[in-house]
């Protein structure tokens, strides 16, 4: 595709129930990252994908989070048992290896 | 030591003057340096890339890079209330190729 494309836009869902966010990256991009944003504050890291590379999960906060990437091309992240806290805007990337990164719109997601 | 470093402090510049925007990085095996801008509710969009030590021009943007000193900085000459914005700096670890950002710093031109 043209750009990084997430999926939804927006998502309002219970606490304690399971969410998933997907990730269409640009085409022939092997790197993938996702990143949270809460209101006002910087990008944390979640998790990488590099072509066929262990990811690289140091970022994911909870075993709640996990993350898969499917053929090496889209990515669906997961957490499980959504808690107030996990309120915020996740953000995926994609880059070509050493070169820019572009983001995807982000998907807001917001825990009532 | 932070990986990336940024000004958590917010820059006020008036309308006309040159932005100056600075990071810091800790892995001096780091390769590839980038500028990205965020506007409020937006995704980051990227400004500069820059790979080598020296000057990157483009329009009123200068990227600088000094991998001696582990620094990489961003001017934004004839500032614009429109350049209003959070700008994240993003350095790829060496052996990895992971992005790491800092914390960005928000800049408000005023008019």
């Amino acid at each position: 595709g043209a750009g990084v494309s997430q999926s939804p836009s927006n998502k309002v869902t219970e606490k304690g129930k399971d969410v998933e966010l997907r990730c269409d990256p640009i085409s022939g991009h092997t790197a993938l990252y996702w990143y949270r944003q809460s209101l006002g504050q910087g990008l944390e890291f979640l998790i990488y994908f590099q072509g066929n590379s262990a990811p690289d999960k140091s970022g994911l906060p909870s075993d709640r989070f996990s993350a898969e990437r499917t053929g090496g091309s889209v990515s669906t992240l997961t957490i499980q048992r959504t808690q107030q806290e996990d309120s915020a805007v996740y953000l995926c990337a994609s880059s070509s290896l050493n070169t820019e990164a572009f983001f995807g719109q982000g998907t807001r997601l917001t825990v009532v | 030591q932070k990986e990336v470093e940024q000004n958590s402090r917010p820059l006020s510049v008036p309308e006309g003057a040159i932005a100056s925007l600075n990071c810091t990085y800790s892995d001096r095996g780091s390769q590839s340096f980038f500028w990205y801008r965020q506007y409020s509710g937006k995704s980051p969009e990227l400004i500069m890339s820059i790979y080598s030590n020296g000057d990157k021009e483009d329009g009123r943007f200068t990227a600088q890079l000094n991998k001696a000193s582990q620094y990489v900085s961003l001017l934004i000459r004839d500032s614009q209330p429109s350049d209003s914005a959070t700008y994240l700096c993003a350095v790829s670890t060496s052996g990895t190729y992971k992005y790491i950002f800092g914390t960005g710093t928000r800049l408000k031109v005023l008019a």
